[in-house]
């Protein structure tokens, strides 16, 4: 079974500061993708990666920036929290369209 | 533009109702959808549809791909209190080699006791 894991399932920041949240997987997954999800809205897509060190901007990367250094790991920054980016944040990771999820981190920017 | 529209938002019925769950799809060169359900953490894989009148069944829950009216149904008999999840539904990308999908805005399942 691949195994997705966030660094924390809930996280705590204040406005302006840097935030990092971490995702690894287990099974060599070429494909890694960070979403957000907010009531109503579904998963949103912010950023993807198919190979260390190469990104894709999704459909919402504004605020948002990523690290994909090792083929395992790969990182979602937030590089001035704002109130408006509060939401669950979910890392996955795909290969033939299966899509595995790791179990989120609950982020409050306070 | 690509969308993928689930109804309905939410739905509070009593244990041991049946619920259909709507899916319906607008995917250029559409290939598959998935079911998930999703109770406080991740996300879990239910079903892929990829040919249209054939039912995929797990126990109490089945789905089913109508690929001329462009939906999909989840149906879950006999509901139990376990059942109680938000049920998202996806298609992926057509002719996108990175497997990205198209994400439902969820439907929010509450089954009262």
């Amino acid at each position: 079974d691949v195994k997705v894991t966030q660094s924390s399932r809930y996280l705590v920041k204040r406005t302006g500061e840097k935030v990092f949240l971490e995702c690894v997987q287990d099974m060599d997954h070429e494909n890694m993708f960070w979403y957000r999800q907010d009531p109503g809205l579904g998963l949103r897509l912010i950023y993807f990666s198919y190979d260390v060190k190469m990104k894709e901007k999704g459909d919402i990367p504004e605020g948002y920036s990523v690290s994909r250094e090792k083929k395992e790991r790969f990182s979602l920054i937030l590089e001035s929290a704002s109130t408006n980016q509060t939401s669950m944040y979910l890392c996955a990771s795909t290969t033939m369209g299966l899509t595995d999820f790791g179990d989120g981190t609950r982020l409050s920017i306070l | 533009e690509d969308k993928v529209v689930q109804s309905p938002l939410s739905l509070v019925v009593h244990e041991g109702d049946t619920v259909t769950l709507n899916c319906s799809y607008e995917v250029t060169n559409f290939r598959s959808l998935l079911w998930y359900k999703q109770e406080k953490k991740a996300p879990t894989f239910l079903f892929m549809l990829t040919s249209s009148g054939i039912e995929k069944k797990s126990g109490r829950l089945s789905s089913i791909l109508d690929k001329k009216e462009l939906f999909s149904i989840l149906n879950i008999t006999a509901t139990q209190t376990g059942d109680s999840a938000v049920y998202l539904c996806a298609v992926p990308l057509p002719m996108d080699s990175n497997y990205r999908l198209i994400w439902g805005a969820g439907t929010k399942l509450i089954i009262k006791p």
